[in-house]
């Protein structure tokens, strides 16, 4: 299995610009969460998805932030409009049930966000 | 406040010598995982504790955990320059359709050759 994938890696944008990332999870995975890091915050949670479903948004920073799961196979964070306080390392991850129904996480290379 | 906090933030050993790492947390749990993230890359999985274990082996590492204190620890056993990273404790507590982990803040391991 080749893992999360996430596109771009690395993406520099201008303030205000529209910016969209996107995941693809482990095959058989039902589980996607997208997750912010940056030295000052530490990792956040920002959403999750249960079987396509988003199960908690709470940690979605505001109106700008969107994202969706049409299918098992792909998702998209995006934000619009962008602001410089967004540059940080955007990470999707995944899990599906396992023996004992312990849900670890595979986590992606990251998309490193710049906004100018 | 965040579910798991580790402790120390950083810490810096010589090669050989064992690192250990502390997590706590808040409420009650299903299971706590230790990642571990090098510079520029995703987090990776390196073991798990259930709530109804003590302790765990994999290799070099060695898990705890202690349900009544809310703590575990995380023990890396004859360090490598290579073990050099960013060590998370994960606490997972499923309820209903929940599947989230809470990550702490991490410990930043760094090891001299």
């Amino acid at each position: 299995d080749a893992g999360v994938i996430q596109s771009p890696r690395h993406e520099v944008t201008e303030m205000g610009q529209e910016v969209t990332l996107r995941c693809k999870p482990i095959s058989g995975h039902n589980s996607l969460f997208w997750y912010r890091q940056t030295m000052m915050r530490g990792l956040e949670l920002l959403i999750y998805f249960n079987n396509n479903v988003p199960i908690d948004d709470s940690g979605m920073p505001e109106d700008r932030f969107s994202a969706k799961m049409p299918n098992a196979s792909f998702s998209t964070l995006k934000i619009q409009p962008s602001e410089p306080r967004d540059s940080a390392v955007y990470f999707c991850a995944s899990s599906g049930r396992t023996s004992g129904a312990s849900y670890e996480q595979y986590f992606g290379p990251g998309t490193r966000l710049t906004v100018t | 406040s965040q579910q798991g906090e580790e402790d120390p933030q950083a810490l810096s050993i010589q090669e050989g010598e064992n690192a250990t790492m502390n997590c706590s947390y808040k409420t009650s749990i299903n299971n706590l995982q230790w990642y571990r993230q090098n510079s520029g890359r995703g987090l990776v999985h390196l073991i798990l504790i259930r709530s109804n274990e003590r302790e765990k082996h994999s290799g070099r590492l060695r898990v705890t955990l202690d349900t009544s204190k809310k703590s575990s620890s995380l023990l890396i056993t004859a360090s490598r320059a290579a073990d050099t990273a960013s060590y998370f404790c994960a606490t997972a507590r499923f309820t209903g359709s929940a599947r989230q982990l809470t990550f702490g803040s991490g410990t930043q391991l760094t090891v001299l050759p």
